[in-house]
């Protein structure tokens, strides 16, 4: 059982926006800004989309962006598109070197 | 081109014991902490170890704390992590990754099999 809750599953039209939420504790999420999103299409490994709860690495767009609120942080996808339709998993420090993984979210475009 | 590459997986019985190895390429790894993620078939990801960039910190998921150890050679480049007493339950893809900071793995391989099994 994962430690950070993600919904199973999110749905949206082309052109719609989709939000993620991942729930943890005081201890990961809610104690330090180190929360990153990793995108995953079947039969591919994880890429990194969002890290430090807001930012976008190189090559990411837009559309994609994160944000925070107590124990809980959450990505959007905006405008959504076909090749979104991926698993998306957030992460969190924990402290002392350790980390903590949510279960993932499958979303569809519709 | 950068990337990371594991190996070592196969199929073992239960209770024996697996080294895998993660080659990095175009990169020097002596920079970067380096982590091992494993993802079980269907499941979500998992985080398992990590080591810094020079080896003097290491740290482990509790529940696998006495049964895995993570090393590096930072002259050849690559991680390792050295399972044991393997159970079923640690069927899974095993991706290394690297430490983008404290805060993200920004690299990832494509994952090496361990199957567990009699």
């Amino acid at each position: 059982q994962s430690v950070l809750t993600q919904p199973r599953s999110v749905s949206g039209s082309p052109g719609q926006s989709v939000t993620i939420s991942c729930t943890g504790t005081s201890s990961n999420v809610g104690a330090y800004n180190y929360v990153s999103w990793y995108e995953q299409h079947p039969g591919k490994a994880p890429k990194l989309i969002i890290y430090d709860v807001t930012k976008r690495p190189s090559g990411i767009p837009d559309r994609f962006s994160g944000s925070k609120s107590g124990n809980t942080a959450s990505l959007t996808i905006s405008d959504l598109q076909a090749e979104d339709e991926a698993d998306y998993s957030c992460a969190s420090y924990a402290g002392n070197y350790i980390y903590v993984f949510g279960a993932g979210t499958k979303v569809t475009v519709l | 081109q950068v990337q990371l590459v594991e190996s070592g997986g196969d199929v073992v019985q239960p209770g024996r014991s697996l080294r895998l190895s993660c080659a990095a390429s175009e990169f020097s790894i002596r920079s970067y902490g380096l982590h091992w993620v494993r993802q079980a078939p269907g499941k979500g990801l998992e985080w398992m170890a990590m080591i810094s960039y020079d080896g003097s910190n290491k740290q482990f998921a509790e529940s696998l704390k006495g049964r895995v150890t993570i090393s590096r050679d930072n002259y050849e480049n690559k991680l390792f992590l050295q399972m044991n007493s393997l159970r079923p339950d640690d069927t899974a893809l095993y991706y290394c990754a690297r430490a983008r900071d404290y805060d993200a793995f920004d690299l990832w391989g494509q994952g090496t099999m361990v199957i567990v099994s009699s």
